[in-house]
């Protein structure tokens, strides 16, 4: 089973939907992060959690929001979605003692009509 | 901030050829390193990490990539190319003491037989 998974794995929505993106992981690992990719810009970091009660923006947190209901499970939400929201979604985790170590789901890739 | 510069976006190679893909960052105090690797609709894995000490880091499937603090590089090689090494790969530079990971563009690796 993988280590980290995310739900859904495509997903397509029109523009203003409200739309949410889950990660779940049985690593034990009590930082879990959220990015988005998108073609030639690499990997940007939304936001960040170092344990349930710890949330952090990251680079481009307007218009996304995110829960940690658990440990072990981080959503992220886009309230309004709109079609510049469109990319691939990643979700990772790393451990304390090794925090820069960081360990990757398979990506949601969402379309924004 | 640390921001990390991966010159090239696109490289071909030939199977069984040398390969060296180039990352220079940007960092004021000693970098973590990372190469990550994603293959088509995968997540990302990864390859090799540079925390201290051996300034020559091995990694998983033959790569290895070698720290130059007077450079500000951190690039990575492989002697002998495979098909199966076709991917997009990916530079970043973590900071240690908010455990954030700052990813470069990316270079898409294109083997050619």
């Amino acid at each position: 089973d993988a280590d980290v998974t995310q739900t859904p794995r495509n997903r397509i929505t029109k523009t203003g939907k409200r739309i949410m993106l889950e990660c779940s992981q049985t690593k034990g690992h009590d930082r879990m992060y959220w990015y988005r990719q998108d073609p030639g810009l690499g990997l940007r970091l939304i936001y960040y959690s170092f344990d349930v009660k710890d949330i952090n923006k990251g680079e481009i947190s307007d218009g996304y929001s995110v829960s940690r209901q658990a440990q072990a499970k981080f959503s992220l939400s886009l309230e309004s979605a709109i079609p510049n929201q469109t990319a691939l979604y990643f979700c990772a985790t790393s451990d304390w003692t090794k925090a820069d170590e960081q360990f990757f789901g398979p990506g949601t890739r969402l379309t924004v009509l | 901030a640390q921001s990390v510069t991966q010159p090239d976006i696109h490289i071909t190679v030939s199977e069984g050829a040398s390969l060296e893909l180039r990352c220079n960052y940007s960092y004021g105090a000693t970098p973590y390193l990372f190469w990550y690797v994603q293959s088509p609709g995968q997540g990302l894995q990864l390859l090799l990490k540079y925390f201290s000490g051996d300034t020559l880091v091995q990694g998983i499937k033959g790569f290895e990539a070698e720290f130059k603090r007077s450079q500000s590089s951190f690039n990575l090689r492989k002697p002998s190319v495979h098909w199966s090494d076709a991917a997009e790969y990916f530079c970043a530079v973590g900071d240690s003491g908010y455990s954030t990971l700052t990813f470069g563009k990316g270079t898409m690796l294109l083997v050619s037989p």
